[in-house]
């Protein structure tokens, strides 16, 4: 099946950890996303990936870090500096320039306790 | 920040009636897309709209552009139970692709 695989679904975080949000495409897309939901509210883009190796920041990136290390992968690391990391995290992709169709996957819900 | 803005926030319809959302934008554009979301799941693209055209079909989908006014509206005929959902426009320029706060609809049967 092609597509786009998060995991895990559901992760929950003590304060003052670090966690790792996994997301993988086999679509072959050069552009990937980061975007986090917060409950009735629209996506807001955390960082963004055009091509491997180069990534950008979006308009929430403090706390966050990524890597574009493979074409298919692109993790998302909540680290301990955001202070509020409670949310729904989507990972989306697609071909890249003049093909701008996003593929989203299922989202990880994200819980600090 | 957000690049697109819909209207309404919310919107409850009957089974069977039409739907209509708006999106607005600041900057210009190459297109306009509307994604859709189930409660809980991640985005659904529906369709995409250049900067060239002015209306869109697709379906029960009609997707109208006025660059002009910086607008796009959404309309969707005969709506369903299933239609219930939230759906956003999106907006991409320089590689990033920005969403709006989006419009819940619930259509009651």
């Amino acid at each position: 099946d092609g597509g786009i695989t998060q995991s895990p679904k559901y992760l929950f975080r003590k304060e003052g950890q670090n966690v790792t949000l996994s997301c993988e495409q086999n679509l072959n897309h050069d552009a990937m996303y980061w975007y986090r939901q917060d409950p009735g509210q629209g996506l807001r883009l955390i960082y963004y990936s055009q091509i491997v190796n180069d990534f950008q920041k979006g308009d929430i990136a403090e706390g966050y870090s990524v890597s574009r290390e493979k074409k298919e992968s692109f993790p998302l690391t909540v680290t301990s500096a955001q202070k509020n990391p409670t949310a729904f995290y989507l990972c989306a992709s697609s071909p890249g320039q003049g093909e701008p169709e996003a593929f989203f996957g299922q989202g990880t819900r994200l819980t600090v306790v | 920040s957000q690049q697109g803005e819909e209207d309404p926030q919310a919107l409850s319809i009957q089974e069977g009636e039409n739907a209509t959302m708006n999106c607005s934008y600041k900057t210009s554009i190459n297109n306009l897309q509307w994604y859709r979301q189930n409660s809980g799941r991640g985005l659904v693209h529906l369709i995409l709209i250049r900067s060239n055209e002015r209306e869109k079909h697709s379906g029960r989908l009609r997707v109208t552009l006025d660059t002009s006014k910086k607008s796009s509206s959404l309309l969707i005929t005969a709506s369903r139970a299933a239609d219930t959902a939230s759906y956003f426009c999106a907006t991409g320029n320089t590689g990033k692709l920005i969403f709006g706060q989006g419009t819940t609809l619930q259509v009651k049967p």
